[in-house]
């Protein structure tokens, strides 16, 4: 069965800081794929990027990167020059090809404090 | 374009009632998933369909919950004899069903059992 760990359940920094939010997953599938979602105090996710087991590039977009290890089965988001606009909670997720619908295997969550 | 849309964005009803929430895909996702976030936690998948089927109502906690999605695109989940315990936000999502793909989320329904 598939699980998703974030072990960092808060994470507080200083605007400009740069802050890495940790994910470990486990599969025994050999095709799957890594999410990344932002919940801002407003509630709603939003998507921020997604990988698929066979892409180990990693990944900036703007302030944001991300690290995908699969001989650590970690997939690590990091954001630079962190902003409060920054502050939510992100989770990590996972869904496996061989399941059919796709659905999504969520990590309990990083909350990210980003004081001014 | 509208993104999914879910109502009402708050539910407060008495144990023992019953509830149905409403969800609003995209235009033209076939797929369409329930997950429910409880307080602190990540969300869990409740139940998918493609289409009009329930292909996967693995995650539905027993049988007071049950979702219907009879045109292929808006979704009701019905909860039955509702507890304090169902207390929760019920998330929807849809995407185009290729596998892999991004789901897109609804702001999601918060439901109080008093």
């Amino acid at each position: 069965a598939q699980k998703v760990t974030q072990a960092q359940t808060e994470i507080s920094v200083v605007e400009k800081e740069d802050v890495t939010l940790d994910c470990v997953y486990e599969t025994r599938d050999t095709t799957y794929y890594l999410f990344w979602y932002k919940q801002p105090p407003s509630g709603e996710l939003v998507f921020l990027i997604r990988r698929n087991s066979f892409d180990e590039q990693n990944e900036i977009s703007g302030r944001y990167s991300w690290n995908f290890q699969k001989s650590t089965s970690s997939f690590n988001f990091t954001i630079t020059a962190s902003q409060v606009v920054d502050s939510a909670v992100y989770f990590c997720a996972l869904s496996e090809r061989d399941n059919a619908g796709n659905m999504l295997t969520f990590g309990g969550g990083t909350r990210l404090m980003v004081k001014p | 374009g509208a993104g999914v849309s879910q109502t009402p964005s708050n539910k407060v009803t008495e144990k023992g009632k019953y509830v149905e929430l409403r969800c609003d895909p995209i235009s033209g996702h076939t797929a369409l998933y329930w997950y429910r976030q409880s307080l602190g936690q990540g969300p869990e998948f409740l139940i998918y369909f493609q289409g009009t089927g329930a292909a996967d109502d693995s995650g539905l906690p027993n049988d007071r919950f049950f979702a219907v999605r009879p045109e292929g695109s808006v979704s009701t989940l019905k909860i039955q004899r509702t507890e304090r315990g169902d207390s929760a936000v019920y998330l929807c999502a849809s995407s185009s069903g290729l596998a892999g793909v991004e789901q897109f989320f609804g702001p999601g329904t918060r439901l109080t059992v008093l």
